[in-house]
């Protein structure tokens, strides 16, 4: 089983649509994580850290589910420039180790 | 921007042939970090470094090597390229206020023939 599990997608949405990724991952000493943005032929960039409450940056939530070892990202009146491939980030043991999913890939059509 | 440069961005050579990747950054941050890309896969750690001098293995080492004589520069090196080494490679630094934030360089493009 992979440390670092997503959905591949791809998601295809219109504009305006609310868009939910999630992601599990299997060591439930993790502390750090993380969502990232890849576009295409791109470096990936931290989009936003999860925290335990759960946090908002603009249209953006994210939710940590410890219980369940998933944390999921939220995406609200999607637009067209958040098409993208999704990645989601997690330490395993320290923060040397940062394993990282597949990556969900999201297009939003006009 | 993390001051981040990669070098070579595209690189094509032969099996068989030694190859060295260089990530170069301009702000002083003591750990660095390369990763390989693959479809499927995501970002796989090779190696790291927490210092000059200071490295060790990720989660997909074999097969490669890496040098830290000065903190701004972090060479991968592939002694004997083979095929499977055929990925994208990313050079990161780790930072942000809390020291937990990974930062990328644009990528190398490396196709082993």
């Amino acid at each position: 089983r992979k440390e670092v599990e997503q959905d591949p997608g791809p998601f295809n949405v219109p504009e305006g649509a609310t868009v939910a990724f999630n992601c599990t991952y299997s060591n439930s000493a993790s502390q750090s994580f993380f969502w990232y943005r890849q576009d295409c032929r791109k470096e990936p960039k931290l989009l936003m850290s999860v925290y335990s409450s759960g946090n908002e940056d603009g249209r953006f939530t994210a939710q940590l589910n410890r219980a369940s070892q998933y944390i999921s990202l939220l995406i609200r009146d999607s637009k067209l420039s958040d098409s993208a491939t999704y990645l989601c980030v997690v330490n395993v043991g320290n923060n040397n180790d940062m394993r990282f999913g597949a990556g969900t890939r999201l297009t939003v059509k006009p | 921007d993390a001051g981040i440069t990669q070098s070579p961005r595209h690189k094509v050579t032969e099996t068989g042939t030694p190859v060295t990747l260089r990530c170069h950054q301009t702000e002083n941050h003591r750990y660095m970090y390369w990763y390989r890309q693959d479809p499927g896969h995501g970002l796989r750690l090779i190696h790291y470094s927490y210092g000059v001098k200071d490295t060790d293995k990720g989660e997909v080492s074999d097969g490669y090597s890496v040098s830290r004589s000065k903190t701004e520069d972090f060479l991968l090196t592939l002694e004997s390229a083979t095929s499977s080494q055929t990925s994208v490679y990313f050079c990161a630094i780790r930072g942000g206020q809390d020291n937990e934030k990974l930062f990328f360089g644009s990528g190398t493009q490396l196709s082993v023939l």
